[in-house]
């Protein structure tokens, strides 16, 4: 069965520079997450979309933006690059039917290492 | 502030024998708890929920148990196998705060010793 899929799986970056990681759901999965786990930390949610629109912000810095498309797949762009950046992004997607989301099914990541 | 704690980092459990992990939330606004298993280099994968409603669910050899008046919630594993080596981290849903975030613990590395 399809999964998430992310992109790119291992990203190295400079410092101030800029990043996109990008996430497809599962199809006909309509709602996104993002989560950052640094690392020996648990994964922190950053922000959800449902249905192309910002659903949910956590701790989001003001650095990083993203979206959802019309295809559902997001991306999660991340500007002025810090060493503190440096982690796993998760993507995870989940079927909103209307009722409680429950399980999100969670892609296999990005290492986004900052040098 | 850690709402959802998993206080035990790691656990090692001989196979065959039963594997008990714990997990303690703050927040009594959680109405929905989940499980996810996570591989190295893998994304987390989800195992097993449980809504606030209830007090015990159980699909295989994993059950969850939940005591809403003590903010404790449990996974059990019966029997262990080897390939349930992997870190084990409990998640809740606040209603409140929306249907899509979840709020993670710690984790606990489980370790089968065969």
């Amino acid at each position: 069965a399809a999964g998430v899929i992310q992109s790119p799986r291992h990203l190295i970056k400079e410092k101030r520079e800029t990043a996109t990681l990008k996430c497809y759901p599962i199809p006909r999965h309509d709602t996104v997450y993002w989560y950052q786990q640094g690392p020996g930390q648990d994964p922190q949610f950053l922000i959800s979309f449902y249905e192309k629109m910002q659903s949910d912000k956590g701790s989001i810095p003001d650095r990083f933006s993203a979206q959802q498309f019309s295809d559902y797949h997001s991306e999660l762009n991340m500007s002025s690059l810090e060493l503190g950046d440096s982690a796993l992004y998760f993507c995870a997607s989940s079927l909103n039917s209307g009722r409680m989301n429950t399980e999100a099914f969670f892609g296999q990541g990005t290492r986004l290492t900052v040098v | 502030d850690q709402q959802v704690k998993q206080n035990s980092p790691s656990l090692s459990v001989q196979e065959g024998r039963i594997s008990i992990l714990n997990c303690d939330y703050t927040n009594s606004m959680f109405d929905y708890f989940l499980w996810y298993k996570k591989y190295p280099a893998e994304g987390p994968t989800f195992l097993i929920s449980i809504s606030s409603i209830k007090d015990k669910n159980e699909d295989g050899r994993f059950t969850v148990f939940l005591n809403k008046s003590a903010k404790h919630l449990s996974l059990h594993i019966v029997p262990s196998q080897p390939g349930d080596s992997a870190v084990y981290f409990c998640a809740a849903i606040d209603p409140n705060f929306g249907n899509e975030k979840l709020t993670f613990g710690t984790g606990t590395r489980l370790t089968i010793i065969p």
